[in-house]
């Protein structure tokens, strides 16, 4: 089994919908991330969380939302979808110190 | 101003030959670089991070930092077709409430062409 799994793998959604995208990992990190990813922009981060109590919001946050509810669940939430959230989404995550990231296989979201 | 720049190529290098690929940042309080591959369509993954002056060298790939200049490459020896994908350079500007935050550059694509 992957050590980080991202739900769904592929999605396509409607204008306006709610939708969640659910990452779970069995490293044992503290630290998880959410990503997405768009041509030319590359990776951009949306929200951040070093425990279960910490929640950060990232460099473009408007438009998400996230809940950690276990050391090893991490969700994103789109409220109303748009189709500019139309993107490959990744879920990361890091131990304690400077050892990069896991990522997960990512979900390909498509907001029509 | 971007905080990591990488050109995006793509970077054609025949089978065999050096690829030589490089990244700039402007954070001069950057701590810690990592080099990730992608292939198209999958999750990056690491290949290489370095923290000190000087180079680095796993397998066939070297990286190399120079901080007063700000900026870190990655060397691939011998390309291998199977070598084409996006490198990605990330950068950790300090460590904030205990943990890492990269900042990613927007790729370089390499060909590796046989």
């Amino acid at each position: 089994d992957a050590d980080v799994t991202q739900t769904p793998r592929n999605r396509i959604t409607k204008t306006g919908k709610r939708i969640m995208l659910e990452c779970s990992q069995t490293k044992g990190h503290d630290r998880m991330y959410w990503y997405r990813q768009d041509p030319g922009l590359g990776l951009r981060l949306i929200y951040y969380s070093f425990d279960v109590k910490d929640i950060n919001k990232g460099e473009i946050s408007d438009g998400y939302s996230v809940s950690r509810q276990a050391q090893a669940k991490f969700s994103l939430s789109l409220e109303s979808a748009i189709p500019n959230q139309t993107a490959l989404y990744f879920c990361a995550t890091s131990g304690r110190g400077n050892y990069g990231y896991t990522f997960g296989s990512g979900t390909r979201l498509t907001v029509v | 101003q971007k905080e990591v720049e990488q050109n995006s190529g793509p970077l054609s290098v025949p089978e065999g030959a050096i690829a030589s690929l490089n990244c700039t940042y402007s954070d001069r309080g950057s701590q810690s670089f990592f080099w990730y591959r992608q292939y198209s369509g999958k999750s990056p993954e690491l290949i290489m991070f370095i923290y000190s002056n000087g180079d680095k060298e796993d397998g066939r790939f070297t990286a190399q930092l120079n901080k007063a200049s700000q900026y870190v490459s990655l060397l691939i020896r011998d390309s291998q077709p199977s070598d084409s994908a996006t490198y990605l350079c990330a950068v950790n500007s300090g460590i904030t409430g205990g943990g890492n935050k990269l900042t990613f550059g927007t790729g370089t694509q390499l060909k590796v062409e046989l």
